[in-house]
């Protein structure tokens, strides 16, 4: 199983509303990445998970709550969103690379969830 | 951080080599580069990864240059399926894994 799958594909939501995205993978990785696409931009990421532990955050405001449960489990939980929190965020994984080697590590991306903030 | 420079947009005939460049001139002596392409609204797919000599896979070849400097993607039979917006990404190893996307380049296929 070589899949990333992200829940759900589409979000609307008001400023006020609390809500969570979910993304889960089968393949053993260990890190795990959320990462946020304005339309006709390159993907940013936001936060990286290593042996479920937040290892980066890019300086994402505190309306974004990333959570990781378990090793295969990534929910990204959104509170007092704003309109220009709009766009498509997407999940990724990737084995954890080891002591400082340049382990070959290929992300696998979900298909993302577009989200949509009224 | 190494960071990538890619053309925005490129055309490329149907059936003919697609040779999408990349330069890449601060990049680290263990730091890989990687292709990927993303389809309208879908997720990054990965295409192939390198570090020093030139890969080749089902999909495509890379080939980078001795200096590491920069690198070229080849899609040797463009189809109308290969149109989307290709990414070519250094790896940051100096502080973990994490992957930084440059602008990318929006290829189209024309029939």
């Amino acid at each position: 199983d070589t899949e990333v799958t992200q829940t759900p594909k589409h979000l609307v939501m008001g400023m006020t509303n609390k809500k969570s995205l979910k993304c889960e993978q089968h393949m053993g990785h260990r890190a795990m990445y959320w990462y946020k696409q304005k339309a006709k931009k390159p993907p940013e990421l936001m936060f990286v998970y290593s042996y479920e532990k937040l290892s980066i955050n890019e300086s994402v405001p505190s309306r974004f709550s990333p959570e990781c449960p378990n090793s295969s489990l990534l929910n990204l939980h959104l509170h007092a969103l704003q309109p220009e929190d709009s766009a498509l965020y997407l999940c990724a994984s990737s084995q954890e690379p080891s002591g400082g080697t340049p382990l070959y590590n290929e992300q696998f991306f979900g298909p993302g969830t577009r989200l949509t903030v009224l | 951080d190494a960071k990538t420079t890619q053309p925005p947009s490129m055309d490329c005939a149907e059936g003919r080599a697609a040779n999408l460049p990349c330069n890449h001139s601060t990049i680290s002596g263990n730091e890989y580069v990687y292709w990927y392409r993303q389809i309208h609204s879908q997720g990054p797919q990965y295409i192939i990864h390198g570090l020093k000599n030139n890969e080749t896979n089902e999909m495509a070849s890379l080939i980078i240059t001795e200096d590491r400097k920069s690198s070229t993607l080849i899609l040797p039979h463009a189809t109308l399926r290969d149109t989307a917006v290709y990414y070519c990404i250094v790896r940051v190893t100096r502080t973990g894994n994490q992957f930084y996307f440059g602008t990318g380049t929006s290829l189209t296929v024309i029939p």
